[in-house]
């Protein structure tokens, strides 16, 4: 089957660094995608990976490894408004575009 | 601006009627999707649309329908066969299928009672 795994919560005080974990078992891999998302609101887009290796976006970095079936966001200097949601998604084999997403990891940023 | 627009933002219906959630975008982008998200969950994909009056079943689509005879416009019929329909709705689209990011529109918080 398919399975996309995140910690369910994290909690990180502002300023601080944080990692979240992302593995992925899905059949065929063509990119994996980190979106943001605020409480009722709409994901927006972070960062998309198809090769090896760390993707770096100002203070958002997001990192690889498809042979190990693994990414991680990585998020520093921490402020208040990062306290939200991060999904894990994985586009699997075909050109459908499907997204397999995981569950998200709701992350809560304290002063 | 472009955008994908979901109206309206709250809906609420009484079990045993169908509803039609809207969504639009002026983004000119040929795939259309939507998903449900539940409460602990991720974004489950109900119905997918590479190009115009074009549909494919996603993963959950026992209890929905959908239509795509224009390309800017993907409603989607939520009917009183689906079990749990209480939900928030999310419509996305991107420029075409394949590895391309997936804009999200605000959703729709779906409540039947």
């Amino acid at each position: 089957g398919q399975n996309i795994d995140q910690p369910t919560e994290m909690t990180a005080t502002e300023g601080a660094i944080v990692q979240i974990n992302c593995t992925y078992q899905t059949s065929g891999f063509n990119g994996l995608f980190w979106y943001q998302q605020h409480a009722g609101e709409a994901p927006t887009f972070l960062s998309y990976n198809v090769l090896d290796g760390l993707e770096e976006k100002g203070r958002f970095s997001s990192f690889l490894s498809r042979s190990k079936g693994y990414s991680y966001l990585l998020l520093k200097e921490l402020q208040m408004k990062d306290s939200a949601s991060y999904l894990c998604a994985v586009i699997g084999s075909g050109n459908t575009g499907k997204l397999i997403f995981g569950q998200g990891t709701t992350l809560q940023v304290k002063p | 601006d472009g955008g994908i627009t979901q109206s309206p933002k709250y809906l609420f219906r009484k079990e045993g009627q169908n509803v039609t959630l809207s969504c639009e975008q002026n983004l000119n982008h040929d795939a259309m999707y939507w998903y449900r998200q539940d409460p602990g969950q991720g974004l489950r994909l109900i119905y997918y649309s590479q190009i115009v009056n074009d549909f494919q079943k996603g993963d959950i689509a026992e209890g929905y329908s959908v239509s795509r005879e224009k390309k800017e416009s993907f409603p989607l019929t939520v009917t009183s066969a689906q079990k749990n329909p209480t939900a928030f709705y999310l419509c996305a689209s991107s420029i075409g299928a394949g590895t391309h990011e997936q804009y999200f529109g605000p959703g729709t918080r779906l409540t039947v009672t």
